[in-house]
């Protein structure tokens, strides 16, 4: 089945600086590349997605880039604020129709004002 | 906008006991996922519906089992509760029938406790 993995386990930045997170994903038939941010006791709340027929997409301070080829796909913050202080989980779909997630294991960024 | 929403939010039970957990798509959403997190975790598929059918399943013990209403609730249950049953539950919620979206909505979970 599908195996997504996820790095940094932790990543820690002064405010101001970027962070990246890195995915890799196992099933070529992967299509659908969500990234969910969760603050703590709270759910997953998605803040950026791509589609395998886009090789980037950016929604201001936040980017993702998927190279389909390496079966690997990253997020890209800019300008990091403490509020984006957060654990971080990369996902991919398989599967046609009803598509279940597989998430990363997870990135806990840390922004030091 | 509307969210997911899951009821209720904290639950405690003993081990052996039975539980139930709701789960309120967001309105016009016809697919409904279960996924469990453990602590330090991340989130793993239970199973899940499309309008009232079950559309896949995932790692879910026997003793859970789950449906969804005509409504489009689903609720989650869980007998012979066990200690290693202790984790947060997520309720995602998905428009399947009408485009190709993909996205998953979550609601803010349910932290179960079992003692």
């Amino acid at each position: 089945g599908e195996n997504v993995e996820q790095h940094p386990s932790t990543l820690s930045v002064q405010e101001g600086d970027s962070a990246v997170i890195k995915c890799t994903y196992s099933d070529s038939a992967s299509n659908y590349f969500p990234w969910y941010k969760q603050e703590l006791g709270k759910g997953p709340q998605l803040i950026i997605d791509i589609r395998s027929n886009v090789g980037e997409k950016k929604d201001q301070r936040i980017a993702v880039t998927l190279n389909k080829t390496a079966k690997h796909f990253s997020l890209h913050i800019t300008e990091t604020q403490p509020e984006d202080s957060a654990v971080y989980f990369c996902a991919a779909t398989i599967g046609t129709g009803f598509q279940k997630l597989v998430f990363g294991t997870g990135t806990r960024l840390l922004v030091s004002p | 906008a509307a969210g997911v929403i899951q009821s209720p939010r904290h639950l405690i039970k003993e081990k052996r006991e039975t539980a139930t957990l709701k789960c309120y798509p967001i309105p016009r959403h016809d697919t409904v996922y279960w996924y469990q997190q453990g602590p330090g975790q991340d989130p793993q598929f239970l199973i899940s519906f499309y309008e009232k059918m079950q559309s896949d399943k995932g790692s879910i013990p026997d003793r859970f089992s789950a449906q969804q209403f005509s409504d489009y609730h689903s609720e989650l249950n869980m007998s012979s509760l066990e200690l290693g049953d202790s984790a947060l539950y997520f309720c995602a919620s998905r428009l399947t029938r009408e485009t190709i979206a993909d996205t998953q909505y979550f609601g803010p979970g349910t932290r179960l406790t079992v003692l």
